[in-house]
């Protein structure tokens, strides 16, 4: 079946503008996951969904981060007045479910997200 | 709180040597234990797991023991080869609802022909 799905998967964008990123997690996954990996770091946790209980939301880096998932599917990752640190590729991930340790994580094959 | 050490590279093999990540950990339950390979140009996979302690995780020849006594979780392969060539995350899952993950920085591993 197919898998987690990102859109763009490019973006390039001048300091200041706002822009929008994409997430199809797998059909029936309950939970996902935003991550931001900056070059050279590791993955940097930003907000995670899981059902329809409210977000954690505690990664996110400021105010100017927001992300909403509509119907406990689609998610969009919102960065309002982009600055040149917001650079970095952003990682989708979902699994079957939030409410075990167990669970393996899919990831999609990310946003490369260029601030100029 | 949790979080997950994980040794630094960039790590240079020649083909066919012996490969050890290191990887420790810190978990306030009991956490499931994860390690994922990016190769490049493509997204993070699950290359094994371990959900308890003394579980060992394998594939593709690669091999991760869930120490709890040492809190660690080292990634081995007895031969590397070329196409092993990839940046490789530890993690953990801890077990409270929510199934918040925890990333290591990343090793980046290059084998040479």
């Amino acid at each position: 079946g197919a898998g987690v799905s990102q859109s763009p998967s490019n973006k390039v964008t001048e300091k200041g503008k706002d822009v929008e990123l994409r997430c199809d997690p797998i059909s029936g996954h309950t939970a996902l996951y935003w991550y931001r990996q900056s070059l050279g770091q590791g993955l940097e946790f930003l907000i995670y969904f899981q059902g329809n209980s409210a977000p954690d939301k505690s990664g996110l880096p400021s105010d100017r981060f927001s992300a909403e998932r509509t119907g406990g599917s689609v998610s969009t990752l919102t960065i309002q007045r982009t600055q040149q640190e917001d650079s970095a590729v952003y990682l989708c991930a979902s699994s079957l479910t939030g409410t075990s340790g167990f669970n393996e994580q899919f990831f999609g094959p990310g946003t490369r997200l260029t601030v100029l | 709180g949790n979080s997950v050490t994980q040794m630094e590279g960039p790590v240079t093999l020649s083909e066919e040597a012996f490969l050890t990540i290191n990887c420790t950990y810190t978990a306030t339950g009991y956490p499931s234990l994860f390690w994922y390979v990016q190769y490049p140009g493509e997204g993070l996979q699950l290359l094994l797991k371990a959900t308890k302690a003394d579980d060992k995780g394998s594939n593709k020849g690669f091999e991760a023991t869930y120490r709890k006594e040492t809190t660690s979780f080292h990634l081995e392969k007895g031969s590397v080869q070329v196409s092993d060539s990839a940046v490789y995350f530890c993690a953990l899952s801890d077990t409270q609802p929510g199934n918040q993950f925890y990333f290591g920085t990343g090793t980046s591993l290059t084998v040479i022909p």
